[in-house]
Parts: C-alpha cells; structure tokens; sequence
C-alpha cells in the first residue's frame, strides 16, 4: 500500500494561509489523493481529493505536483476553527480499497 | 439524512467480556470500514468490507471480528475484551456505483469504549 509522510505539527496565525503539505513518493498512476480533517473530539471528515490537477472548493484548494510525488493542501484564510489534525491518504482506483490513515499534522491556529 | 450511525456512544466493558458495536448506513454505499484511535494517535484501520459477503482484515485485526450481511450494516464483535482495547471506536462508509473509488468517506461520530 502506498504510504503518505506529513509533518507531526504545524502553527499558523488565524487569517492567514496555511500550507499543510503531504508526500507520497511511491503513489500509483491511478491512485487519487484525498485529504481529512479531525476536529477535537469528531471523527474526521472529508475536505478534497484530486488526481492529477489542482482542486478548489469551498474549504480549500489542493495542489498537486507535476510528478504526483506530493500534494500541498491550502487553507486561504485560517480561522480557529481550522483547528485540527488534517490527514492526507492514498485511494486506489480499484482493488481492495485498504484505506490506511497516517499520523497526520497536527493544525494550531494562533488568535 | 442519517448518514453513518454507530451505536452505543459509550461502553465500559469488564475484562472478558464481548460485545458488538454496530454501525449502520442509508447511502447505498459499497465500502464500509472501521477503524479505532487510541488517545493522541492516529486512526489504525481494524476491518473493511467492500461490500455484502465480502470483508478483509486492516491493519490491527486481532481481537475482533466483522459481518457484512447487508448493504446497510458492518457490526464490529469484540470476543473477550482486553484494557488494550479501550479507543474509540469509528465506523465510515464511502461508494456508490462504478465510480465509487472517487467516493469519499463519510465517518460516524464514534463508540468511546472502556475495559477496565
């Protein structure tokens, strides 16, 4: 299965942008990269995925290498409540869907 | 739209003891997981089912069992409950259709487990 690496922690001031990046330099051609987020005391929940182009919605963008090697996710304006530990996980086009979580980095947001 | 529901919310168990968590979903999704988070650590994948009939161990398998009788439901059985089993304990699902790979994952809001 393919692994992901992500730093442990990270601190960013609130209304400002925040960078979360994101490794995985054995992905396969068709695995898609998706991103989560748990907040204090939830079960995580989804934020975006991408295959090969950069994605936006509505909670934030994800950018994504030429050579698919790492993934950048950005948060445009942090607020407190981005306050969370922000998972980043490889999901196979098909197959057995094994959906293993890392460490994940820990997001504190300073007033 | 009730989404991923997992029951109980809370459990003391006593050291020996089973009991089935249960987790049900109204989306029609194909994949359903489960997954335990000890205090400060990450999620450890325990079971996964991509579909009815069909289920295949994670990464922390030992010590519990699962059934995907149906679409909607993937109970999680603990047999003889041990203190390393004390987590909490998530349920999510993801998948409907052919493009289901492209799903994300919806995520129930957890059974806090106690063996004491």
């Amino acid at each position: 299965d393919a692994k992901t690496t992500q730093p442990n922690s990270m601190e960013s001031n609130e209304e400002e942008p925040v960078h979360l990046p994101c490794n995985h330099s054995t992905i396969s051609g068709t695995d898609y990269i998706h991103w989560y987020r748990q907040l204090p005391s939830q079960g995580p929940e989804y934020v975006i995925h991408g295959l090969t182009s950069n994605v936006n919605n509505r909670m934030a963008s994800l950018a994504i290498a030429e050579d698919r090697k790492s993934s950048t996710l950005i948060l445009h304006r942090a607020t407190l409540r981005d306050a969370a530990v922000y998972y980043c996980i490889l999901r196979a086009l098909q197959g057995a869907q094994k959906l293993v979580f890392g460490q994940g980095t820990r997001l504190t947001i300073n007033p | 739209n009730a989404g991923v529901t997992q029951t109980p919310k809370f459990r003391i168990l006593k050291i020996g003891q089973s009991m089935t968590l249960q987790c049900a979903q109204d989306m029609n999704h194909n994949y359903m997981y489960w997954y335990r988070q000890d205090p400060g650590m990450g999620l450890k994948l325990i079971y996964y089912s991509v579909g009815a009939g069909i289920t295949d161990k994670g990464e922390v398998p030992n010590g519990y069992n699962v059934s995907r009788s149906t679409t909607e439901d993937f109970p999680l059985r603990l047999e003889l409950a041990a203190p390393s089993q004390t987590s909490v304990y998530f349920c999510a699902s993801s998948g409907q259709g052919p493009l289901s790979y492209n799903s994300p994952l919806h995520f129930g809001n957890g059974t806090r487990l106690t063996v004491t």
